[in-house]
């Protein structure tokens, strides 16, 4: 157990509708991040947050967004959805402070199936 | 461009004997962290080892060991003793940045390891 929460671990939806996904970072984890795993595209970063601030955007879709909360935890939403977009989503988070690298350990992922 | 490349698709090794899985890397940074993590087939991501690029030992956790050739810009993954329970994709990745920059991560397509008894 790496102490990354994410809620819900499957989610079913149709093309067209939105979703809400929901991490909580280990305990005193200030940096989150979201990815997204396909089978043809593999393992890719999306976006990061520190401390409520967005930190660093990969790959990421105009119809998502996300944002991470006072308490830390954070949300990636997902609109318009397309059959393409059903994959696993990660989060991670990690300690990061003075510019240090840390690493990033992974909750146990959400599972989007879009129909 | 920051890349990862991951050469082996797949890989079969026999229970006991050691294992590498190849990994190499392109970054104009100076500064950067590799990792590699393990998925099994359950799906979650488990964190294995990590080295930094201004590291000057190779990065060492139990059973797995990371051989860092920083001037061929590579990261090979060691596991050593493999067990059944080694049986997964395992997937390298590169983090550039620093301090306010953000970091942005990729990940190479993957190898999966087979352990044969």
């Amino acid at each position: 157990d790496s102490g990354v929460t994410q809620t819900p671990k499957h989610l079913i939806t149709a093309t067209g509708q939105r979703v809400t996904l929901r991490c909580s970072p280990r305990s005193g984890d200030l940096s989150v991040y979201w990815y997204q795993q396909s089978l043809d595209q593999g393992l890719q970063f999306l976006i990061q947050y520190y401390n409520g601030e967005e930190r660093a955007k990969g790959n990421i879709l105009e119809r998502f967004s996300a944002q991470q909360f006072p308490d830390l935890h954070s949300e990636l939403n997902l609109s318009s959805l397309e059959l393409g977009d059903s994959a696993l989503y990660f989060c991670a988070s990690s300690v990061e402070y003075g510019g240090r690298q840390e690493t990033q350990y992974f909750g146990p992922g959400t599972r989007l199936l879009v129909l | 461009a920051q890349k990862i490349t991951q050469t082996q698709p797949g890989m079969f090794v026999q229970e006991k004997e050691a294992v590498t899985l190849d990994c190499t890397y392109d970054t104009s940074d100076q500064s950067y962290g590799l990792f590699w993590y393990k998925q099994p087939s359950s799906g979650e991501m488990i964190f294995l080892i990590y080295q930094g690029s201004y590291d000057e030992q190779n990065a060492t956790e139990g059973r797995y060991s990371l051989n860092f050739q920083k001037a061929r810009k590579s990261a090979n993954l060691v596991i050593s003793a493999s067990q059944l329970g080694d049986s997964a994709m395992y997937f390298c990745a590169m983090r550039e940045g620093r301090g306010t920059g953000g970091f942005k991560t990729i990940f190479g397509a993957g190898t999966r390891l087979f352990v044969k008894a």
